[in-house]
């Protein structure tokens, strides 16, 4: 079992540039969570899919945050357009019915 | 509405010497209740979790965490640390989604 799978781990760039995160989620799991972790705010729960539709995106900031889950297997987390305000580190998670949540190692985006 | 209070942001305490790290929680529903721990520039893994049946709950790394419900606390707890338990500790609560505290950060000296 790989867990959930991340990338990149790393992300620099400047602000007003498109940013595309991704996930791949543990086989089997039919839930998927992308959260944002900065030391302000803490652990923010962003979006919420299950089997590949978006139930809760309450927590999605602002019309510049997109999500999409084409397959239970990849999920993408965009930034159109990027801002200083967004560097944070972004975790994808995955849980079957019921568990407490498997967590990718994450991605740092440092926007400019 | 659900929410997590972790009343400390950080507990400092000696290597070989027990700690609690505090959690209270608020539901309106039954709720399952997790810790996590975060190391430095790692990713969140879970240590334990409570779903239902026995209060006291056993995870990894020697950590136990007693269910209260009377008093809506999930404590975390060991009897003995070692200078690696040095990290992050958040509690979460769950109905579908994981709603965390703020966090309690473990500092162990030798």
């Amino acid at each position: 079992d790989a867990g959930v799978i991340q990338s990149p781990r790393h992300e620099v760039t400047e602000m007003g540039q498109e940013v595309t995160l991704r996930c791949k989620p543990i086989s089997g799991h039919n839930s998927l969570f992308w959260y944002r972790q900065t030391m302000m705010r803490g652990l923010e729960l962003l979006i919420y899919f299950n089997n590949n539709v978006p139930i809760d995106d309450s927590g999605m900031p602002e019309d510049r945050f997109s999500a999409k889950m084409p397959n239970a297997s990849f999920s993408t987390l965009k930034i159109q357009p990027s801002e200083p305000r967004d560097s944070a580190v972004y975790f994808c998670a995955s849980n079957p019915p019921g568990q407490g949540c498997n967590f990718g190692p994450g991605t740092r985006l440092t926007v400019l | 509405a659900q929410s997590v209070t972790q009343l400390d942001s950080q507990v400092p305490v000696f290597e070989e010497a027990p700690v609690e790290l505090r959690c209270n929680y608020s539901s309106s529903v039954s709720v399952y209740l997790f810790w996590y721990v975060q190391y430095p520039n790692q990713g969140l893994q879970l240590l334990l979790k409570y779903l239902s049946g026995s209060t006291l709950v056993k995870g990894i790394n020697g950590f136990e965490a007693e269910f209260n419900k009377s008093q809506t606390s999930f404590h975390l707890r060991k009897p003995s640390v070692h200078i690696s338990d040095t990290a992050e500790y958040f509690c979460a609560v769950s109905s579908y989604k994981l709603i965390f505290g703020s966090g309690t950060r473990l500092l162990v000296r030798p």
